[in-house]
């Protein structure tokens, strides 16, 4: 079990750009979240997938992001025309399946903190 | 709505002391889960203790242990013989059983552990 990765640690953009990033759950957890946390705030959530599926998506998530997680592995979040609000910690998260054994807790990945210039 | 509010944003305990951290929350249910969650400097979150609310006795993990107030809605976190590790924010965080499955957190308490 190496736990819920993310890639890349740090982004550093340029207001205007795309951005991507990428968070590797573990790999037998079959639900992924995604979170945003601002300096001094707890997370916020963004959206859930149960697999491929995306099952829930906060208001929070404008339309300049997306999520997917197409294989219902790895997953993607991308933020489209950045914006100096955008800057902030994004977390993702991995659970089990419900009934399995740590199925009601997240498990969370280090985390991609950006920052719009 | 779901609210979790953390009323300490910073609290300081001496080595080996006692220290307990203050958390309520808001919800119209009746199951859930609550849970403390410490995330130390440049570092991921990591799971702390967990409380199902159906349960009456408090959880308790080693040097970590809560007082759950169902009526009250209230979680708080006891943290005994404190160390230099335990230094961190601490974020409580609430779940429905019946929701998707998203959590709601806290706005975290930083804890300082002085030598």
């Amino acid at each position: 079990d190496t736990g819920v990765s993310q890639d890349p640690r740090h982004k550093i953009t340029k207001r205007g750009q795309n951005v991507t990033f990428r968070c590797d759950p573990i790999s037998e957890h079959n639900r992924l979240y995604w979170y945003r946390q601002t300096l001094g705030q707890g997370p916020e959530f963004l959206t859930y997938f149960q697999n491929e599926a995306q099952l829930e998506k906060s208001r929070l998530l404008s339309d300049r992001f997306s999520a997917e997680r197409p294989k219902g592995s790895f997953s993607t979040l991308e933020i489209q025309r950045t914006e100096q609000g955008d800057s902030a910690m994004y977390l993702c998260a991995s659970s089990p399946e419900v009934g399995r054994e740590g199925g009601d807790t997240q498990y969370f990945g280090p985390g991609t903190r950006l920052t719009v210039l | 709505a779901q609210t979790v509010t953390q009323s300490q944003p910073e609290m300081s305990v001496q080595e080996a002391e006692t220290v307990t951290l203050s958390c309520t929350y808001d919800t119209s249910e009746s199951d859930y889960y609550l849970f403390w969650y410490k995330q130390p400097p440049s570092r991921q979150m990591i799971l702390v203790i967990r409380q199902e609310a159906y349960k009456q006795q408090n959880a308790t993990e080693n040097r970590f242990s809560v007082n759950f107030q169902k009526a009250a809605k209230s979680f708080s976190l006891k943290i005994s013989d404190s160390q230099l590790g335990d230094a961190a924010m601490y974020f409580c965080a609430y779940r429905w059983l019946g929701t998707g499955n998203q959590f709601y957190f806290g706005t975290g308490t930083s804890l300082t552990v002085i030598p």
